[in-house]
């Protein structure tokens, strides 16, 4: 069945600091692919989103591109700041269901 | 728009008790879903719903019951609470069709002793 792999966790960087959150993927067709993010005590909310290969999805400052030929969706943001810490949840939407990796908790020290 | 949203916030239970966790949206989604969200585990699907008096098994189903009704409300049912069902449930909907991004409830945070 379809299965995501997100890098471990915890990641902690300092405000300004790069960040990449690596996550790959496998699945039957051609999945619609998401980051979700979730700040302490709320639900998921969209991040971003690519709906087929080479699409950019961004917002906020995040980025990812859908990879089809390496199966992956890595988040990037050039900057970080301390609003950003949150857990980061990459997902993959096959044909009825939403696919979630394990979350990946992100701390940005000031 | 409301949204999403989830009844109640927090509740415990005694082992065998039985509940249901409310869930409705008002954005006329046709799609409708519970999950549960465990440490170092994401979340994991237990029920879905592609319509009114549709409903199909996720990837947790066992011990628990849901069923469509309506458009709006998504209930999900635990039948004989177990300590294994302490968890974080989040119910969400969105619009038929792989493209559209789910939109999450606040959660109900469940504990079983």
């Amino acid at each position: 069945g379809d299965s995501v792999t997100q890098m471990e966790g915890p990641v902690t960087l300092s405000e300004e600091a790069f960040l990449t959150i690596n996550c790959t993927y496998t699945a039957t067709g051609y999945p619609s692919l998401f980051w979700y993010v979730q700040y302490p005590g709320e639900g998921l909310q969209l991040l971003l989103k690519a709906t087929k290969a080479d699409d950019k999805g961004s917002n906020k400052g995040f980025e990812a591109t859908y990879r089809k030929e390496t199966t992956s969706f890595h988040l990037e943001k050039g900057s970080v700041q301390v609003s950003d810490s949150a857990v980061y949840f990459c997902a993959i939407q096959g044909a009825q269901k939403l696919v979630f990796g394990q979350g990946t908790r992100l701390t940005i020290n000031p | 728009n409301a949204g999403v949203t989830q009844t109640p916030k927090f509740q415990v239970l005694k082992t065998g008790q039985s509940m249901t966790l409310q869930c409705a949206q008002d954005m006329n989604h046709e799609y409708m879903s519970w999950y549960r969200q465990d440490p170092g585990m994401g979340l994991r699907l237990i029920h879905y719903s592609v319509g009114a008096g549709i409903t199909d098994q996720g990837e947790v189903p066992n011990g628990y019951n849901v069923s469509r009704s309506t458009t709006e409300d998504f209930p999900l049912r635990l039948l004989s609470a177990a300590p294994s069902q302490t968890s974080v449930y989040f119910c969400a909907s969105r619009r038929q069709g792989n493209s559209y991004e789910q939109y999450f409830g606040p959660g109900t945070r469940l504990t079983v002793t």
